[in-house]
Order: C-alpha cells, then sequence, then structure tokens
C-alpha cells in the first residue's frame, strides 16, 4: 500500500496561516490529492483537492510540486474551530484502494 | 449538495446481536460506496469497497462473513455486523463516490457502535 506522511500534530495560534505537508511518493499519474478535515466523533469534511501546482477555494489552498510526492494544505488566519485532525488522501499508485494518512492534529490557540 | 447520511448515529447492543447501519447518498447518486472504521485517537481504516449491483470487495484482514455489506440501490449501501463482540465496538463512516468525479469522496456523519 501506498503511503502518506504527515506531522502527527501541530500548534498554532489564532489568525496565523497554518501550512500541513503531505509526502506521498506512490501517487499514480492520473490520481488527484485531496484534503479533508475531522472533528472529534464526526465524518470528514472534504476542504480541497488537486492535481498540480495551486488551487485555492473559500477555505483554502493547496501546493503541489511538479514531481507530485507531496502536497501542502495552506490554512489562512486560523481560528480555534480549526482545531481539527486534517488528512490528505490519495489513491494507491499499485491498486485502487484509497489511503488515508495518519492525520496531522492541528491545535488552534488563542 | 454532495451529502451522505448514516443511520443510526449510534447504537449500543448486547454481545452475539447483529447491528444494521445504512448510508445514503442524498443528492447524488454514488455507483461506489465505501466503508472505514476508526478506532479512538487512529486514522480511518477502508474496510471494504462497494459497488451498486455486485458484490463487495473487502481489504486484507476483514472477514466479509462479519461484515456483510449490501449495496442495492445508487443511494443506499448498508453494513451490517454479524454476531458481534466488543472488540467490533468502533466508530464506523461510509463514504460515496460522486459519479463522475473519480477522486471525490464524501463521508457520513459516522455511526458509533458499543457493543456490551
Amino acid at each position: 500500500l501506498a503511503k502518506t506522511t504527515q506531522p502527527i500534530s501541530m500548534d498554532s495560534y489564532e489568525g496565523q496561516e497554518v501550512n500541513i505537508t503531505c509526502s506521498h511518493n506512490n501517487i499514480a499519474t492520473n490520481d488527484y490529492i485531496t484534503w479533508y478535515q475531522q472533528f472529534p466523533s464526526q465524518g470528514p469534511r472534504f476542504i480541497i483537492q488537486g492535481y498540480k501546482t495551486k488551487v485555492t477555494n473559500e477555505v483554502a489552498s493547496l501546493f503541489i510540486p511538479a514531481d507530485r510526492k507531496s502536497s501542502t494544505l495552506s490554512l489562512p488566519r486560523v481560528s480555534l474551530s480549526d482545531t481539527a485532525v486534517y488528512y490528505c488522501l490519495v489513491r494507491d499508485n499499485y491498486g485502487q484502494n484509497f489511503v488515508f494518512g495518519p492525520g496531522t492534529r492541528l491545535s488552534v490557540l488563542p | 449538495g454532495a451529502v451522505v447520511s448514516q443511520h443510526p448515529s449510534w447504537v449500543i447492543c448486547k454481545s452475539g446481536t447483529s447491528v444494521k447501519i445504512e448510508c445514503r447518498s442524498l443528492d447524488f447518486q454514488a455507483t461506489t460506496m465505501f466503508w472505514y472504521r476508526q478506532f479512538p485517537k487512529q486514522s480511518l481504516m477502508l474496510m471494504a469497497t462497494s459497488n451498486e449491483g455486485s458484490k463487495a470487495t473487502y481489504e486484507q484482514g476483514v472477514e466479509k462473513d462479519k461484515f456483510l455489506i449490501n449495496h442495492a440501490s445508487l443511494t443506499l449501501s448498508t453494513l451490517t455486523v454479524t454476531s458481534a463482540h466488543p472488540e467490533d465496538s468502533s466508530f464506523y463512516i461510509c463514504s460515496a463516490r460522486l459519479a463522475g468525479m473519480v477522486d471525490t469522496q464524501y463521508f457520513g456523519p459516522g455511526t458509533r457502535l458499543t457493543v456490551l
């Protein structure tokens, strides 16, 4: 199975920009990278999805380098309500499985 | 749009009984749905892939006779935990793939199963 690697945890303060990087060395040529946010006892919520370069929506930006072996989720001006676990999701290069990374537990402090 | 519901949101049952969890895509059709299990402080683990009108594909180590999956329509998949035991207690989450968008999954709110 392909593996993804993310920092286990990150701390930030309200109003700061937060960047979370995910490594996915075995990503397949046609696969997209998707990031989700999860609060305790809830299902993951779709944040953003991209294939290459940069994607931006109303809540985040996603930066993907040319080799696509990593991606960085950027959350501008975080608030306390952004405290959650963030997962990157890619499709395994050797099969059809979606592989969740270990997740990054973001704590936003006042 | 792209809303997925699960029912029930939580269930408590006695050891040895069976529990059925429903997953519905409310505003889109989903040819493929997925079932995940999540233990406390851990990431989601894929249990099986459910394709409408065909048998589910189970991940290695997941007992297909214990976790019965039925995907009878484009908006409904069910997971039945048969002869549940305390070690089956977990948070079960389904997701649905939006038809035509290969890599986007939308997740349900999850079902908390507690087996006494």
